[in-house]
């Protein structure tokens, strides 16, 4: 069974960088396998931040990869993202899913239950 | 305003039939997989659809995909009050080299 689930903090001042982790378990960063990002802000749509795969392959989202970062660390079977240079409008929950390369980009199968992050000093 | 349009909210009464629909353009719909999610109120989303109109193992037949062009729907038969939901569509842009998801369309079970 894949479970994925989001951890770090959910306050953050504006201008401040925030890192959140994705501890999954019920399967392993190997051939074909990546993790992505996606939050959702009060009220609005879903949107897409970025991915990595088993072979340090990533993409990340035009209007954010300036501030993006994702990391894995296939040891402990966690998946890392940075975002810096907070502002309020990032405030929102943040998820992270399992994706498979073959099925293309914008394929997630399995999700975690999101963390919310608020910016606001 | 997103790359991929759907109507903001649609309704059916159970046992209907709805559609959704997600209209994009050559460099997102017109070449890459479609994708449709839903989200209940405070859960994770869930994938219905993948590569266009395949369903995944657990997601009712009652859920079925089609494309065809630059634009794409979800149409759900047998309406039920446990559709109620927001529903989104996602794909890749190759102009813009990343995932798109639509605006979303809530669902009403009325």
């Amino acid at each position: 069974q894949i479970t994925l689930k989001e951890s770090g903090p959910t306050l953050v001042k504006p201008t401040q960088t925030l890192a959140l982790t994705c501890t999954f378990s019920g399967f392993s960063l190997t051939s074909g396998v990546g993790v992505g990002w996606v939050r959702q802000p009060p009220g609005k749509a879903l949107e897409w931040l970025g991915l990595i795969f088993w072979n340090d392959d990533f993409r990340y989202s035009p209007s954010l990869k300036s501030r993006l970062t994702i990391t894995k660390d296939t040891s402990k079977n966690q998946v890392v993202l940075t975002m810096t240079n907070m502002v309020p409008v990032d405030t929102g929950t943040y998820f992270c899913a399992h994706t498979r390369y073959t099925y293309g980009f914008g394929y997630f199968d399995n999700w975690g239950q999101g963390t919310p992050v608020t910016v606001s000093s | 305003q997103s790359v991929l349009a759907q109507p903001p909210s649609a309704s059916g009464t159970p046992g209907q039939r709805v559609t959704i629909s997600c209209s994009g353009s050559s460099s997102n719909i017109g070449t890459n997989f479609l994708y449709w999610y839903q989200l209940l109120p405070g859960t994770a989303p869930k994938l219905l659809i993948y590569r266009n109109n395949q369903r995944p193992s657990g997601v009712p037949d009652r859920f079925s995909g089609s494309r065809s062009g630059t634009s794409a729907s979800l149409a759900i038969s047998g309406l039920r009050s446990e559709d109620e939901a927001d529903y989104y569509c996602a794909t890749w842009d190759d102009g813009l080299r990343g995932v798109v998801f639509g605006g979303g369309t809530k669902l009403t079970v009325l």
